[in-house]
């Protein structure tokens, strides 16, 4: 049973700093890793999605890579700004899964102080 | 564009009260769909899922129950709401071809409190 772990848990930072988010997985044979960034009370929004043959996705200042022969990815977020304060998840689907059925990390809490 | 929509947003039932709860996607057709649950404290737990009209996969047991009577339109429902029924539930949609192939995307949630 493929397991997904974050950590850390929760992270506060000073607004400026560079931060990364790990999160590892237990069956290397994935599909795809998304990255998700969750607001209190509100639904996922989609970071970035990394498919199995890529070892990183970029979109702005959001850098995620994989290396899934030891079940690892990381979240490089860089300058980072009080507006990226929010929960990030991560979240695996496995090759043989028809469908497409995702499985989350427990999520970091960050918050970025002024 | 495609858009995915939950109602209601929030809902406080009593115990032993039955629910529906609603989700429909715009833009694109034959989705896969998910029900997921985050409970307090707890992280996302798939539900259902379902990869076309009539065809409902469930992951774990419990006393909730889907349906998917058109296209673009899931449903989830209990005849019986329990305590252990109160949470955020996330409808999704996994993405087909191109650069969105296999990438899921969540609604708005729906927050429920069974008292």
């Amino acid at each position: 049973k493929q397991e997904v772990t974050q950590i850390p848990a929760a992270l506060s930072v000073p607004e400026g700093e560079n931060l990364v988010l790990n999160c590892s997985f237990t069956d290397s044979a994935i599909y795809n890793l998304q990255w998700f960034r969750q607001d209190p009370g509100k639904g996922l929004t989609s970071l970035l999605l990394i498919q199995s043959s890529q070892r990183e996705q970029t979109s702005g200042r959001l850098n995620a890579s994989l290396d899934k022969s030891s079940g690892r990815s990381t979240l490089y977020i860089a300058a980072s700004q009080p507006g990226d304060s929010a929960t990030y998840l991560c979240a695996v689907s496995l090759v043989n899964n028809a469908g497409n059925m995702l499985t989350f990390g427990g999520g970091t809490r960050l918050m970025v102080k002024p | 564009s495609q858009t995915i929509h939950q109602w209601p947003a929030t809902l406080v039932q009593p115990v032993g009260s039955p629910l529906s709860l609603e989700c429909t996607v715009e833009g694109t057709s034959n989705p896969n769909l998910y029900w997921y649950r985050q409970a307090a404290g707890r992280g996302l737990q798939l539900l259902f899922y379902s990869v076309g009209i009539g065809q409902i996969s469930s992951e774990v047991p419990q006393n909730l129950s889907a349906s998917r009577p058109q296209d673009r339109q899931f449903i989830l429902s209990s005849k019986k709401l329990l305590l252990s029924d109160s949470g955020f539930y996330l409808c999704a949609w996994r993405g087909l071809g191109g650069r969105a192939r296999n990438e899921q995307f969540f609604g708005p949630g729906t927050r429920l409190t069974v008292l």
